[in-house]
């Protein structure tokens, strides 16, 4: 089967760096995408990664090792409003995607 | 701003009732979603449309019914709904194309709050 694991909750304070999991199981792979979903609003598209190393983007940075079916977020300089859920998602081989449960960040001041 | 619509964004309707979701996409997309959001759950597809034809998707029960009038626009029908069925109801589009360079982003609506007492 297919599957998605990271865990459900972390907790980071204001200002630190957070870093969350994701490993996956899939039946082919065509790409490992992270969305950011604040309470009540929509999921929206942080990041993409589809070859193996580090993608920077400002405060957030997405890695992938396909070889070990891993991938991270990276959040730096923690601020407030980073307060939500991160939903991490792989694309298979036929571009479906593949969530996982999500992971609720609570940033503490 | 979001280019995906949503309406409405709450509703709470009894086990007989029938009730429509509306979605409402402005990015001229030729793709469009519904998902199932539940608490702790990962997201739960429902339904795609690509170019206006649907994907069948035999695990969702009949008393979902979706409609695609045209690549704008996509609906949920919903009939003699479960109390298990209360959830968060999203809807998305995408662009999808035959090139490798399709990354199959989800650009996402805010979602119906849905309660079936």
């Amino acid at each position: 089967g297919q599957n998605i694991d990271q865990p459900t909750e972390m907790t980071a304070t204001e200002g630190a760096i957070v870093q969350i999991n994701c490993t996956y199981q899939t039946s082919g792979f065509n790409g490992l995408f992270w969305y950011q979903q604040h309470a009540g609003e929509a999921p929206t598209f942080l990041s993409y990664n589809v070859l193996d190393g580090l993608e920077e983007k400002g405060r957030f940075s997405s890695f992938l090792s396909r070889s070990k079916g891993y991938s991270y977020l990276l959040l730096k300089e923690l601020q407030m409003k980073d307060s939500a859920s991160y939903l991490c998602a792989v694309s298979d081989s036929n571009y479906q995607l593949i969530w996982g449960a999500g992971t609720k960040l609570i940033i503490k001041p | 701003e979001t280019g995906v619509t949503q309406t409405p964004r709450h509703l709470v309707m009894g086990m007989t009732n029938k009730k429509s979701l509306k979605c409402e996409q402005h990015l001229g997309h030729n793709a469009m979603y519904w998902y199932k959001q539940s608490a702790k759950k990962p997201l739960e597809l429902m339904f795609v449309y690509s170019l206006e034809e649907r994907v069948e998707n035999n695990s969702v029960p009949s008393r979902f019914s979706p409609e695609c009038p045209n690549s704008s626009h996509l609906f949920l029908h919903l009939h003699t709904l479960q109390p298990e069925d209360s959830a968060l109801y999203l809807c998305a589009s995408s662009q999808l194309s035959s090139g490798s360079s399709n990354t199959g982003e989800l650009f996402f609506g805010e979602g119906s709050r849905l309660t079936v007492l």
